[in-house]
This record gives structure tokens, sequence and C-alpha cells, in this order.
């Protein structure tokens, strides 16, 4: 089946250790998405690839990074992590800029000690 | 700006009552609705995607249904059962192609 792979499931990281998650896709879309969601809240959008084209959130902070290098693949790179970093991780696909739905993968929960 | 609101954030019936969820929206102009579930700890599923020229889809136990012009769509759980227990949240799409978030609503159901 097409999905949307996210790796690791789980991830502890200490302080100020870079950390990079990643995320893999079967579907050939071409935009794909990281969003970070906290306890409770709707996901935020982090950046999103619309094919090679980066495109970064206004408030998403310096110490997030991300690297597309092909069509299938994309990893979400933290500096620095904080502790208010500790978060789930969603990484999303879509084909073209969305409106025929959004496709999740099933998320890296990030600890960060 | 788009707004999008879930009432109610949280929702607990007995196991096999027929239930609705709300979804409301701001602007009428969308290019369409997703509705997602979500377990304690996991990712966001797919449940179904109503375009903006539709009135509703049906998978299973699942009916969506939207209405553009008072800005509601509805998800209609039939039969509910103890595993329908989640989080499930709606998400439209707005004319400038951003993704805008409800909160969720939390569903219990009790057996």
């Amino acid at each position: 089946d097409a999905m949307v792979i996210q790796n690791p499931r789980y991830q502890v990281t200490q302080f100020g250790k870079p950390v990079t998650l990643s995320c893999s896709q079967t579907l050939n879309h071409n935009v794909m998405y990281w969003y970070q969601q906290k306890s409770s809240q709707a996901p935020k959008l982090l950046f999103h690839y619309y094919d090679k084209d980066f495109n970064n959130e206004a408030d998403t902070p310096d110490n997030f990074q991300s690297r597309r290098p092909n069509t299938s693949f994309c990893f979400l790179d933290i500096r620095s992590p904080g502790l208010g970093d500790a978060a789930m991780y969603l990484c999303a696909t879509s084909r073209d800029s969305g409106p025929g739905g959004l496709f999740f993968g099933s998320g890296t929960q990030l600890s960060v000690l | 700006k788009q707004e999008v609101t879930q009432i109610p954030a949280a929702l607990s019936v007995p196991e096999g009552e027929n239930l609705v969820l709300n979804c409301s929206f701001t602007d009428s102009a969308i290019y369409n609705l997703q509705w997602f579930r979500q377990d304690p700890g996991k990712g966001l599923t797919s449940l179904l995607l109503i375009q903006s020229s539709q009135r509703e889809q049906t998978s299973g136990r699942l009916n969506a249904s939207l209405d553009k012009s008072s800005g509601r769509s509805t998800l209609y759980i039939a039969a509910s059962q103890p595993g329908d227990s989640a989080t499930y949240l709606c998400a439209v799409w707005d004319s400038n192609y951003q993704l805008i978030w409800g909160a969720g609503t939390k569903l219990i159901i009790k057996p």
C-alpha cells in the first residue's frame, strides 16, 4: 500500500544535541510537509516543500531546518533542541497544493531530556 | 481570516449510539474540507475528504456533510463502537491554499 513512513517512532535526545527525523513516501506526491503537534493542540505547520522549493512558515524558529534530497524523502533537523521542542512531529504529503487531501505518517514522538 | 471551530471539545456517549461531530468555518470560500482521526500518541488518519462542490461523502459507518453557505460540516458516526474513541479533527483548505485546523473533538465511546 502506498503510504507515508516516519522513522523513528520515538526519539529521545538531550538538550542541545542535534537530532534528525526522517520521512519517506511511496505516494509520489510532489508536496511534503512537516508539522509540530503538542498535546491537545492542532498540528502547526513548520514548513513544506513544493517539489524542490522550500517554503518556511514565518514563525518557524531557525533551530528547525529541513532537507528534501529527492521526491520520496524528507528530513527534519533540529539543530539545538530545547525542552520546548518536545512534541509529536508529523510528516504529510499531498499532490500539488493540497486540495486533493493531506496524507500523514504515524509521527515521531520527540522527547528532550 | 478563516477560522475553524469544533464544538464540543469532548463528547462521551454509550456504545451503539449514533452521533454527530460538528465543524464550523467563518469563510465559505474553501477548496475542500477534510476529516481526520487521531488516536493517542499516533499520527493522523484521513477519514473523509469533501470537495467544495460536494455535499457529502460516505465511508462505511461514517458520513460527512458540507454546507458551504452556512459554514458548517458534520461527521455522522453510526452505531458507535469503543474502537471509535479518538480525537476527530477537521481542516479546511482556504482560498489561499492554506490548511486551517479545528482544535478537535475528543470522543469517548463507553462500552
